[in-house]
């Protein structure tokens, strides 16, 4: 089955900086990798996906490459602002089951 | 609109117990997923409906949880013979596969916790 493997596990950039989180996934039939945002207490959030015949998609201050051929995909986040500091997760999926990574605590520093 | 909303959002039981956790989709969504989230982990897979059948059920753990979805609409997972392991907080999510296919959407969860 799919593994999706995903780095840094915290991650602190200052405020304006930018943040970049990885990950990887080991079955190549998978064609659909959403991003999740999670604060604390709160459910998962999407906040940016990619289809595997995209190699990348930007909406304002994020954005998302793939590749394929290594299975690698990122979140970018530029101009990074306080209320950014949360749990991010990647996940990819080729039906509905969806496989997440563990997740990257971003802060934010002032 | 109404977002996914679980009932109830807390659940505190003894081990050995029976429990249900309650899940209500976005209107109209043909697909409803459960997932379990334990502290400081990505939400792990257990069991996805399409309408009224289970469509994959092969992320539940074990013949303790079972879960049913009769109308097409609310599901309800079952956990039986409650364990501390099995303490969690327990995700439903939902998508409308005819407009965007794989977006799912998620609920605010139900924190299970067995003492």
């Amino acid at each position: 089955g799919e593994n999706v493997e995903q780095h840094p596990s915290t991650l602190s950039v200052q405020e304006g900086d930018s943040a970049v989180i990885k990950c990887t996934y080991s079955d190549s039939a998978s064609n659909y990798f959403p991003w999740y945002k999670q604060e604390l207490g709160k459910r998962p959030q999407l906040i940016i996906d990619i289809r595997s015949n995209v190699g990348e998609k930007k909406d304002q201050r994020i954005a998302v490459t793939l590749n394929k051929t290594a299975k690698h995909f990122s979140l970018h986040i530029t101009e990074t602002q306080p209320e950014d500091s949360a749990v991010y997760f990647c996940a990819a999926t080729r039906d509905d089951k969806i496989i997440f990574g563990k997740g990257t605590r971003l802060h934010i520093l002032p | 609109g109404a977002g996914v909303s679980q009932t109830p959002s807390n659940k505190v039981t003894e081990k050995g117990k029976y429990v249900e956790l309650r899940c209500d989709p976005i209107s109209g969504h043909t697909a409803l997923y459960w997932y379990r989230q334990s502290l400081g982990q990505g939400p792990e897979f257990l069991i996805y409906f399409q309408g009224t059948g289970a469509a994959d059920d092969s992320g539940l753990p074990n013949d303790r949880f079972f879960a049913v979805r009769p109308e097409g609409s609310v599901s309800t997972l079952k956990i039986q013979r409650t364990e501390r392991g099995d303490s969690a907080v327990y995700l439903c999510a939902s998508s409308d596969r005819a407009s965007g296919p794989y977006e799912q959407y998620f609920g605010p969860g139900t924190r299970l916790t067995v003492t």
